[in-house]
């Protein structure tokens, strides 16, 4: 049972463009949302996060949306770089502060420059 | 400030036997959690450790099973390894002050079974 689904396994953007990058979930307990980056060998980095009871974080280039009532939060990059390129996870947890993440399955970020 | 490592990097082990991996968390952090990433998949909780003690269990079986240290340290321990236990284990550190939600991940462990 994949709670949280991201449903597109990669994505090519032009450098300089928007990246968008989707994410959708089931379970109605999550509250918090977090966006990870990940390059090869190496660990999930943390980028950026919102509560439910935002509908909209901003960090920079980065621009996180929620909807509650679909379910479905997004991850706004603009202008896209080519260090963006990585494997983006969105991840959720029932409570700020509860570690314990459900991870979606990941999106590939391309940037061609 | 040093960050979290995980060793060893890679190990090939085979099946029936037994593994013991190990995390060091970032200094000041007392909470680690573990997560087994299979290949395509997206991280998935095994457990979390709050200061020497099981805060938490995701949907893994008993031969999974883990310690944490005075120090913060951690063990993850796979016993009877099976063929699908062959995955990338990442190991995360939170809780020192001021760093709230944000898990910060250590580069994984390559395990796989023959």
């Amino acid at each position: 049972d994949q709670q949280v689904k991201q449903n597109s396994p990669s994505l090519s953007v032009q450098e300089g463009r928007i990246s968008i990058l989707n994410c959708d979930y089931t379970n109605s307990m999550f509250d918090y949302f977090l966006w990870y980056k990940k390059y090869p060998a190496e660990g999930p980095t943390f980028l950026i996060s919102i509560s439910s009871i935002k509908d909209k974080n901003e960090d920079g280039r980065f621009t996180v949306f929620l909807n509650k009532s679909a379910k479905h939060l997004s991850l706004h990059i603009v202008p896209s770089q080519p260090g963006d390129s990585a494997v983006y996870f969105c991840a959720a947890s029932p409570n700020f502060g509860n570690e314990k993440l459900t991870f979606g399955t990941g999106t590939r970020l391309t940037i061609i420059p | 400030e040093t960050g979290v490592t995980q060793s060893p990097t890679h190990l090939i082990k085979t099946r029936g036997q037994q593994v013991t991996l190990r995390c060091s968390s970032q200094s000041g952090h007392n909470t680690v959690s573990w997560y087994q990433q299979a290949l395509g998949q997206g991280p998935q909780f095994i457990f979390q450790y709050y200061r020497e003690e099981e805060n938490g269990r995701g949907n893994f079986p008993p031969r999974f099973s883990g310690l944490q240290f005075p120090n913060y340290s951690s063990e993850l321990n796979v016993n009877a390894l099976e063929l699908d236990d062959s995955a990338l284990y990442l190991c995360a550190s939170s809780g020192g002050q001021g760093v709230g939600e944000t898990q910060y991940f250590g580069p994984g462990t390559r395990l796989l079974v023959l």
